[in-house]
């Protein structure tokens, strides 16, 4: 049972442009969504999260969107720069009444990234 | 700052072995958790350790054990390797239990079971 999705596997954009990634979620339990990069033969790095009071949270050139009714978040990277390339993870966490984690990241299957020069 | 450190970083069993995993959390985090990679696939939550005790596990069978050591460090262990088992071993260190799930990764140990 996937309770995150990433439904494209793949994502190609021109330098410059925008970069959109989404994401849909099944578990209405899940309150706090991450977004990792991971580059080849590298370990995922954080680098945006949202929590579910809000509906955007903005970073730089990376903003993401969440709709909760949806179930549904997005990232979204302006401008697409050739280094964004990489494998991007959305990921889900449900965050205690007493504002404690409850330690188990729920991921999606990744999208490729690769914006082109 | 060191950064979470795992070893070895790419290993070859056969099926029916055992297996050792080894990660160093960055430090000042006392919180570890370990995470199976498949190809193609997100990373999926085995367990987690706090203060030298699992709290928290995933959809892993008993064979999967770990520990976690009084500096932190920690250990995944696999016995009785499947094929299946074949994956990427993310270790992600955390600063304290509580928070929203921001962690740091090592950059894996790549097993191949034959």
């Amino acid at each position: 049972d996937q309770q995150v999705k990433q439904n494209s596997p793949s994502l190609s954009v021109q330098e410059g442009r925008i970069s959109i990634l989404n994401c849909d979620y099944t578990n209405s339990m899940f309150d706090y969504f991450l977004w990792y990069k991971k580059y080849p033969a590298e370990g995922p790095t954080f680098l945006i999260s949202i929590s579910s009071i809000k509906d955007k949270n903005e970073d730089g050139r990376f903003t993401v969107f969440l709709n909760k009714s949806a179930k549904h978040l997005s990232l979204h990277i302006v401008p697409s720069q050739p280094g964004d390339s990489a494998v991007y993870f959305c990921a889900a966490n449900r965050i205690s009444a007493g504002g404690t984690s409850y330690g188990k990241l729920t991921f999606g299957q990744g999208t490729i990234l690769t914006v082109h020069p | 700052e060191t950064g979470v450190t795992q070893s070895p970083t790419h290993l070859i069993k056969t099926r029916g072995q055992q297996v050792t995993l080894r990660c160093s959390s960055q430090s000042g985090h006392n919180t570890v958790s370990w995470y199976q990679q498949a190809l193609g696939q997100g990373p999926q939550f085995i367990f987690q350790y706090y203060r030298e005790e699992e709290n928290g596990r995933g959809n892993f069978p008993p064979r999967f054990s770990g520990l976690q050591f009084p500096n932190y460090s920690s250990e995944l262990n696999v016995n009785a390797l499947e094929l299946d088992d074949s994956a990427l071993y993310l270790c992600a260190s955390s600063a304290y239990i509580g928070g929203t799930g921001e962690l740091f990764f090592g950059e894996g140990s790549r097993l191949t079971v034959l």
